[in-house]
């Protein structure tokens, strides 16, 4: 049973840090994986996709990379700001060999608050 | 490009009370996801339509827990009689079945069980 695990839970940063949000995955038979955001009350915003043959997906001042073979994945912020403050969700959908028709699983997220 | 609609954004029933929800997914998407998220928890599925056929409901609570959808569009899902633990925020998602298949979501359904 595949189960995505997000580490830290909580972070705190000053403004202009640069930071790295952990996601592993205990079954590397993905299709691909995605990073959300979250804001209070909100839905889910999608961040980056990466599909299971790429390394790594960048937008902006994300750069989110995936080792499938040891199950992880990281999110990197450069130069963080107070508008990035939100709770970060990894989720993977499982490959099946049935091409995309799986759900994707999440992890409990990582909430991130920058301080001004 | 219009996102994912869900309505209504907010409900508060009392127990054993029935409640629906309702979600239009993308345009041309053929993938529609019901989750449930509980407060400081990641989304769990509920149910993954392929068009209108049901492709994964195995964590659905059949007792209680209903959904459709029709014409292989919109989709409803309902709740009866609620219980305090269904009080969540409920998800609907869209992805196309093919290609890169991102997943997009709606704002969500805020429901209070009291």
């Amino acid at each position: 049973k595949q189960e995505v695990t997000q580490i830290p839970a909580a972070l705190s940063v000053p403004e202009g840090e640069n930071l790295v949000l952990n996601c592993s995955f205990t079954d590397s038979a993905i299709y691909n994986l995605q990073w959300f955001r979250q804001d209070p009350g909100k839905g889910l915003t999608s961040l980056l996709l990466i599909q299971s043959s790429q390394r790594e997906q960048t937008s902006g001042r994300l750069n989110a990379s995936l080792d499938k073979s040891s199950g992880r994945s990281t999110l990197y912020i450069a130069a963080s700001q107070p508008g990035d403050s939100a709770t970060y969700l990894c989720a993977v959908r499982p490959d099946f060999g049935n091409q995309a028709g799986t759900a994707l699983i999440f992890g409990k997220g990582t909430t991130l608050s920058v301080s001004s | 490009e219009a996102g994912v609609a869900q309505s209504p954004r907010y409900k508060i029933i009392e127990k054993r009370q029935s409640v629906a929800f309702w979600c239009n997914p993308i345009s041309g998407h053929a993938t529609l996801y019901w989750y449930q998220q509980i407060l400081g928890q990641g989304p769990k599925l509920l149910i993954q339509f392929q068009n209108n056929g049901v492709v994964d409901d195995s964590q659905l609570p059949k007792d209680r827990f209903s959904a459709e959808r029709l014409k292989g569009v919109d989709s409803t899902l309902k709740i009866q009689p609620a219980k305090l633990e269904d009080s969540a925020v409920y998800l609907c998602a869209s992805s196309s079945w093919t290609g890169k298949t991102e997943a997009f979501f709606g704002q969500g359904t805020r429901l209070t069980v009291v």
